[in-house]
């Protein structure tokens, strides 16, 4: 069965600094989707990045970019420039090529410090 | 385009009810998932419709149940509501898929509480 770890529960960063959220994965399949979705307090879930796993250049958009690494199974979130608005809670998350099923981690909260 | 919509928002109801949360697509979206939240838990997948059909279930008791109608619109039925089965429930849709992958979106969820 697939899972989604996401080891740290809560983090910090001070605004206009970078911060890490890490994520591991354990799957069987070779083919399959990644992403960050992003929850703030008003609780609507956005799509912050995703990355094909057959692709292997990591994804970016914008502030946030990943760091994919198939082999160790591992897909960490990058937020450069940290903003007041980054606040949230961030979940970690797999999905197959041929499901809708979203598969997601416990999730890590970011705290942006002026 | 309007988002994906969920009613009612919020709700409170008694152990032993039962309760019928809605979800309205995006429009021309035809896949519609359902996922339960929870501070224990996380956010867990409930099921999936598409086309009226469910297409993928996750591990809940029998009293989740969900239908699709020819809308795209989907309910989720919650009977014999336990303590535990206080959430939020988010419903998310996608378009059909005519590449590799389509993408999920959100709607904001409704807030169940059982007392």
């Amino acid at each position: 069965a697939q899972t989604v770890t996401q080891s740290q529960p809560e983090m910090s960063v001070q605004e206009a600094e970078t911060v890490t959220l890490s994520c591991t994965y354990d799957t069987s399949e070779s083919d399959y989707y990644l992403f960050w979705y992003k929850q703030p307090p008003s609780r609507q879930m956005i799509l912050v990045i995703r990355q094909e796993a057959y692709k292997q250049q990591n994804a970016t958009e914008n502030r946030f970019s990943v760091n994919f690494q198939k082999a160790a199974k591992s897909f960490s979130l990058k937020i450069s420039d940290s903003q007041l608005g980054d606040a949230a809670m961030y979940f970690c998350a797999y999905r197959l090529p041929i499901d809708d099923k979203i598969i997601f981690g416990k999730g890590t909260r970011l705290h942006i410090l002026p | 385009k309007a988002g994906v919509t969920q009613t009612p928002r919020y709700l409170i109801k008694t152990r032993g009810q039962q309760v019928t949360l809605s979800c309205s697509p995006i429009s021309g979206h035809r896949s519609v998932s359902w996922y339960q939240q929870t501070p224990g838990q996380g956010l867990q997948f409930l099921f999936e419709y598409f086309s009226e059909t469910q297409r993928n279930k996750g591990n809940f008791p029998g009293r989740f149940s969900g239908r699709q109608f020819s809308n795209s619109r989907s309910e989720m039925n919650v009977s014999t509501l336990e303590l535990g089965d206080s959430a939020l429930y988010l419903c998310a849709s996608s378009s059909p898929r005519t590449g590799p992958s389509s993408e999920q979106y959100f709607g904001p969820g409704t807030r169940l509480t059982v007392t």
